[in-house]
């Protein structure tokens, strides 16, 4: 099973403030990388998938970069409705597996 | 526009089972690999089972001999059949549409809330 650690835990930031959160796959998934935000009472919403490219309706200040094994998401400048908890998720092999999460505070 | 809608959850004793349902509209049903996805309260997503455009299934090792997925092309219907239900099966489940041949997912429910306790 491959393994995805996200860092930080939790990110405290202003609106305006560029975010940068880190995945972290055990094995090489090439670009096999989705990033979904989720907020309180929320079903998640996919921003990116294979590492970079932005889903539909996704706004210009959600970015994805990364293969292999590091990957990273960046919100340019955060707005308050930026404010969630985002994941990582894999589909290069079975299981299908998500990372833990970073939860995206308002400092 | 896409619309996913879960129901079936609900609470049920250890043991028991449970069968969740989600309709799914919007897309062109068949064409597409559907699964569920689960949330302990508190905690981060878990992938549970998909079921492939043609009928083949995959279950996560935690739920492999308890949980059945299944679909019906034909009322655009997803099913999760669930016996043995331990209490770490709790959670809110969720339908989820992907985007190609397994995910990522692009469409989500809101999710139906499964609670096994005694």
């Amino acid at each position: 099973e491959i393994v995805l650690t996200q860092s930080p835990g939790t990110l405290s930031l202003s609106p305006g403030e560029r975010a940068t959160l880190s995945c972290r796959a055990s094995l090489s998934i090439s670009s096999s990388l989705a990033w979904y935000q989720q907020k309180p009472g929320q079903a998640p919403r996919l921003l990116i998938y294979d590492a970079s490219s932005r889903a539909t309706g996704i706004p210009a200040r959600f970015s994805g970069s990364g293969s292999g094994t590091d990957f990273t998401l960046t919100i340019s400048s955060l707005e308050p409705e930026d404010f969630a908890v985002y994941y990582c998720q894999q589909r290069s092999n079975w299981p299908l597996t998500f990372g833990g999460g970073t939860r995206v505070e308002s400092k | 526009e896409v619309q996913i809608l879960e129901s079936g959850g609900g609470l049920v004793q250890p043991g028991g089972s449970l069968r969740l349902s989600c309709a799914a509209s919007g897309f062109t049903f068949t064409n597409y690999a559907m699964s569920w996805v689960r949330q302990a309260p508190g905690k981060g997503l878990d992938w549970v089972s998909t079921v492939f455009s043609g009928g083949n299934t995959n279950h996560a090792d935690s739920v492999r001999g308890r949980f059945t997925i299944s679909r019906d092309d034909s009322q655009n219907m997803l099913y999760l059949q669930m016996s043995s239900l331990r209490a770490e099966d709790t959670g809110v489940y969720y339908c989820a549409k992907a985007t190609s041949n397994s995910s990522p997912f692009d469409y989500w429910g809101q999710g139906t809330l499964v609670t096994v306790s005694s």
